[in-house]
């Protein structure tokens, strides 16, 4: 079965540094395209970030050059560490398992909510 | 990197059907047949209902179904029940190896 479960969130101040893990059950980050993908508090759905099994990486604009997706096969664990953060961070960020064949998220862990504020 | 416009609300009684729009761009929804749409209900992590256009994974009622023509992509819940109540989000391959998730649609049934 697979499972997906992100730690890591809290509150932290503006500049700020957080790294998010999610580890996998089930099947291998490794070989696996996996993304985050993150919710603003009472917004829409906001792609960030994927890691492909071959090891390229892609960011959203609004990211690109603060965060940085990562894994780690022996633990099985995806990670985001999110540098530079800004109150517009602030948001439920996913951890997904994505489809090899296509463009879409077959699984979603629960989420972990980071709050940026001073 | 725009999100795709969805309208903000549908509703509909029980057993009525009503359809949600997703309208994107030639950089994204309007070239790439990778359109999906996702369920979520508050305080739930969203759940894949309809990917590849058209196509829906198994478990997924076949009340849901999706359709694309040009730059809009549109997602129908026939039969509507009450469970159907919740937001929907379209998404899409934007190029690049980027995606991009629509603003989102609350579906209310009456």
């Amino acid at each position: 079965e697979v499972q997906l479960v992100e730690s890591g969130g809290g509150l932290v101040q503006p500049g700020g540094s957080l790294r998010l893990s999610c580890a996998a059950s089930g099947f291998r980050v490794d070989i696996n395209y996996m993304s985050w993908v993150r919710q603003a508090p009472g917004k829409g759905l906001e792609w960030v970030s994927i890691v492909f099994s071959g090891g390229t990486t892609s960011y959203a604009d609004s990211v690109k050059g603060r965060f940085i997706i990562s894994r780690d096969s022996s633990r099985n664990t995806l990670y985001l560490q999110m540098n530079g953060l800004r109150v517009e961070d602030t948001a439920v960020y996913y951890c997904t398992k994505d489809t090899a064949r296509g463009w879409h998220v077959d699984y979603w862990g629960q989420g972990t909510l980071v709050t940026v504020s001073s | 990197q725009s999100a795709l416009t969805q309208p903000p609300s549908a509703s509909g009684s029980p057993g009525q059907s009503v359809t949600i729009s997703c309208t994107g761009t030639s950089s994204d929804l309007g070239n790439y047949n990778f359109v999906s749409w996702y369920q979520q209900h508050p305080g739930r992590a969203p759940k894949l209902i309809i990917y590849d256009v058209n196509q829906r994974p198994s478990g997924v009622p076949d009340r849901f179904s999706g359709s694309k023509s040009g730059y809009t992509a549109s997602l129908t819940v026939s039969g509507l029940q009450a469970e159907d109540e919740a937001d929907y989000y379209c998404s899409s391959y934007a190029g690049n190896n980027k995606g991009v998730f629509g603003t989102g649609t609350k579906v209310s049934v009456l």
